[in-house]
C-alpha cells in the first residue's frame, strides 16, 4: 500500500461544475497537506496548504483535512476550462521530505 | 524575481552515457529538492539539500545517481551509465528554510534514454 493514494481519473466535468478531488493516506504523522496543480509539460504549482485538520479557502478553492479518517479533499467551485490540469496532493511530517500522490487528471469542458 | 530554472529542458542520451542536470533555485531559498516523475505518476522524492549539506538522499534509486550543491545555490543531479528506466522528468524545487510545504518547482528536465 502506498503512503498516499489518489484516484487517477480522468475526471471530466462541464464548465461551472463543482469539482471534488480526494486523497487518502496511511501515515498518521503527516502534519502538512498540500495541493499542487500541474499543467502538461510544466512543473507543479502550489495551490494551497493546510496545517493539521480543518478547512482553508482561497478564492474558488477549498481544502479540507480530516485527520481522523486520513482523508483530504480539494473543492473547486465554478470550474473553468483553465482549471484543466493534473491535481497532486502532497503531505509531509515535521520532517522536510514531501510525499506526493499520483495525481488526478481533470478536464473542464466548455 | 525569477523562479526556479532547470537546464537542459530536454535531454536525449544513449544507454550508458553520463548526464548532468542543472537546477538554479530561487534566490534566498536555502532548501532544494530533487524529484523524479514518471509518466502519469506524481513526483517521487530523490534527495534534499539545506544550503550545501545533503540531508537526505534516501530516494536516489541507485549509486549511479549523485547530486551536489557545493556552494549552497546551484545544484547538479548527475546520472552515470544511464539506463532506459532512468527516462523520466526530473524536477527541482526550492523553498525557504523549514518551509518545505511551500516548495516552488522548476519546469523540469525531460530525460529520454535510448
Amino acid at each position: 500500500q502506498k503512503e498516499v493514494e489518489q484516484d487517477p481519473g480522468p475526471l471530466s466535468v462541464p464548465e461551472g461544475a463543482i469539482v471534488s478531488l480526494n486523497c487518502t493516506y496511511s501515515n498518521s504523522a503527516f502534519q502538512y497537506f498540500m495541493w499542487y496543480r500541474q499543467y502538461s509539460r510544466k512543473g507543479p504549482e502550489l495551490l494551497m496548504y493546510t496545517y493539521s485538520s480543518g478547512n482553508k479557502e482561497d478564492g474558488r478553492f477549498t481544502a479540507q483535512v480530516d485527520k481522523s479518517s486520513k482523508y483530504i479533499s480539494l473543492f473547486i467551485r465554478d470550474s473553468q476550462p483553465s482549471d484543466s490540469a493534473t491535481y497532486l496532493c502532497a503531505m509531509k511530517t515535521s520532517y522536510d521530505k514531501v510525499i506526493f500522490g499520483p495525481g488526478t487528471s481533470l478536464s473542464v469542458i466548455p | 524575481g525569477a523562479g526556479v530554472s532547470q537546464s537542459p529542458r530536454y535531454k536525449v542520451a544513449k544507454r550508458g552515457q553520463d548526464v548532468a542536470l542543472r537546477c538554479d533555485p530561487i534566490s534566498g531559498h536555502v532548501s532544494l529538492f530533487w524529484y523524479q516523475q514518471a509518466l502519469g505518476q506524481g513526483p517521487e522524492f530523490l534527495t534534499y539539500f539545506q544550503n550545501e549539506a545533503q540531508l537526505d538522499k534516501s530516494g536516489l534509486p541507485s549509486d549511479r545517481f549523485f547530486a551536489e550543491r557545493p556552494e549552497g545555490s546551484v545544484s547538479t543531479l548527475k546520472i552515470q551509465r544511464t539506463q532506459k528506466e532512468d527516462s523520466a522528468v526530473y524536477l527541482c524545487a526550492s523553498s525557504f528554510r523549514d518551509r518545505a510545504h511551500e516548495q516552488f518547482f522548476g519546469p523540469g528536465t525531460r530525460l529520454t534514454v535510448l
